[in-house]
């Protein structure tokens, strides 16, 4: 596709539930983000990935969180039993190799936990 | 570990005015910099990066940056505000360890 593709584009969970956010990166990107932005607040790194191999998954906040990219282009971000801090909206960014690539970002995701 | 610092969190200018947004970065040599804006409800784009060569580096919407190594600088600055600046902009710095850190923005208001 010509852009990053972020599903769905608003999500509402009650506490407890399960979701799962989807991303669908350039074509050829090799690299892939995710960050949560919190109202007000700067994009906050979750985790990447290079083709299927995560290589840092840090900012992950707790073990509720869950990436995966098995084939190395499409990502899901998987949130198990839904908290309320968990509300903001989910970025997705891809890029080229290289340090030197900007990344390019989808419209991203507003998660509501309510 | 690399990070960005953005002073002020939000910026006031007339129409006209120059705008100019700081960004202080701690990073491993070389740091790849970046800015990016944000409209209300939109993802973030880029405005303009910089890598190597030439230090002042020109982007869209009649933006540019300078990057200072001796003060771990990259301040954005545009000569006159426009309306349709207004928004939230983000620095960004992208380290060996491939990782994109941005600072926490500073959103601009035209002021009429």
């Amino acid at each position: 596709g010509a852009g990053v593709s972020q599903s769905p584009r608003y999500k509402v969970a009650k506490r407890g539930q399960d979701v799962a956010l989807r991303c669908d990166p350039i074509s050829g990107h090799v690299s892939l983000f995710w960050y949560q932005q919190a109202l007000g607040q700067g994009p906050e790194f979750l985790t990447y990935f290079q083709n299927e191999a995560q290589l840092d998954k840090s900012g992950l906040p707790s073990d509720r969180f869950f990436a995966e990219r098995p084939e190395g282009s499409v990502s899901t971000l998987k949130i198990q039993r839904t908290q309320q801090e968990d509300s903001a909206v989910y970025l997705c960014a891809s890029s080229l190799a290289g340090q030197v690539a900007e990344a390019f970002f989808g419209q991203g995701t507003r998660l509501t936990v309510v | 570990a690399q990070s960005v610092t953005q002073l002020g969190s939000h910026v006031s200018v007339s129409e006209g005015a120059l705008v100019l947004l700081r960004c202080n970065y701690s990073s491993s040599v070389p740091p790849y910099l970046f800015w990016y804006v944000q409209y209300p409800n939109q993802g973030l784009q880029l405005l303009l990066k910089y890598t190597t060569g030439a230090t002042l580096v020109k982007g869209i919407n009649g933006f540019e940056a300078e990057f200072k190594k001796s003060e771990t600088s990259f301040h954005l600055t545009k000569p006159s505000a426009h309306m349709s600046d207004a928004a939230e902009y983000f620095c960004a710095v992208r380290g060996r360890d491939d990782k994109i850190i941005f600072g926490k923005g500073t959103r601009l208001h035209i002021l009429p």
